[in-house]
């Protein structure tokens, strides 16, 4: 089946710095890519939207200078944490919309595991 | 506006009983509703989904689910649960037909005692 690889899957980083996760579709050309975050014991919150070519387009709330996305082929996106804060650890989940996105399953990476000292 | 809900928190089933993990949905139109399920430390695994056509969907590891329009219901269901089972339960909707994002609920924990 479909199958979308997230690396890392967890990354330790201090704060100030910056931190690239990526989000790749290994069989199918994905359009569109989203990224999620994850609170503990939460449900998962739609960052943005990525789209192959074009800006992502940002949720209310998230600040698209702190989280950069880029979609620059079919089969990769990645999402940049800049200058981290410990505020910013989480769990980043991504997720590709097969072609027949509409009535196809999102596929999901096995998200990152981002922690800030 | 389209959302959904899932009512409680987490289930506790013993092992062998039937589960039910309850989900409602509000969407404008016809709705595509999923469920997927979460391990510790992964992502999200695709269960099942209703798009049309008869009202009980069978999706992996045993799981079905039974959408009912007229409640605008869609709760999972299996008749014999497994230790393995033991997970977080998402629901998700969509709007037919749209370009409109996939709305998850907060989710339901599972757990399944031996």
């Amino acid at each position: 089946g479909a199958v979308v690889s997230q690396h890392p899957s967890w990354v330790i980083c201090k704060s100030g710095t910056s931190v690239k996760i990526e989000c790749r579709s290994l069989d199918f050309q994905a359009t569109t890519m989203f990224w999620y975050r994850q609170f503990p014991k939460q449900s998962l919150m739609l960052m943005a939207t990525s789209n192959e070519g074009s800006k992502a387009t940002y949720e209310q709330g998230v600040e698209k200078d702190k989280f950069l996305i880029n979609h620059a082929s079919l089969t990769l996106s990645t999402l940049t944490v800049t200058s981290a804060h410990p505020e910013d650890s989480s769990f980043y989940i991504c997720s590709a919309a097969p072609p027949r996105g509409a009535v196809s399953p999102l596929h999901f990476g096995n998200g990152t595991r981002l922690t800030v000292t | 506006a389209q959302s959904v809900a899932q009512p409680e928190d987490q289930v506790n089933v013993a092992e062998g009983n039937p589960l039910t993990v309850k989900c409602t949905y509000s969407v404008s139109g016809n709705p595509y509703l999923f469920w997927y399920v979460q391990y510790p430390n992964r992502g999200l695994q695709f269960l099942l989904k209703y798009i049309t056509g008869d009202n009980l969907v069978k999706g992996s590891y045993g799981f079905e689910a039974e959408f009912n329009k007229s409640q605008t219901s869609f709760h999972l269901k299996k008749p014999s649960a497994l230790v393995s089972d033991s997970a977080l339960y998402f629901c998700a909707v969509k709007q037919a037909g749209s370009a409109s994002k996939i709305i998850f609920g907060s989710g339901t924990r599972l757990s399944i005692r031996p």
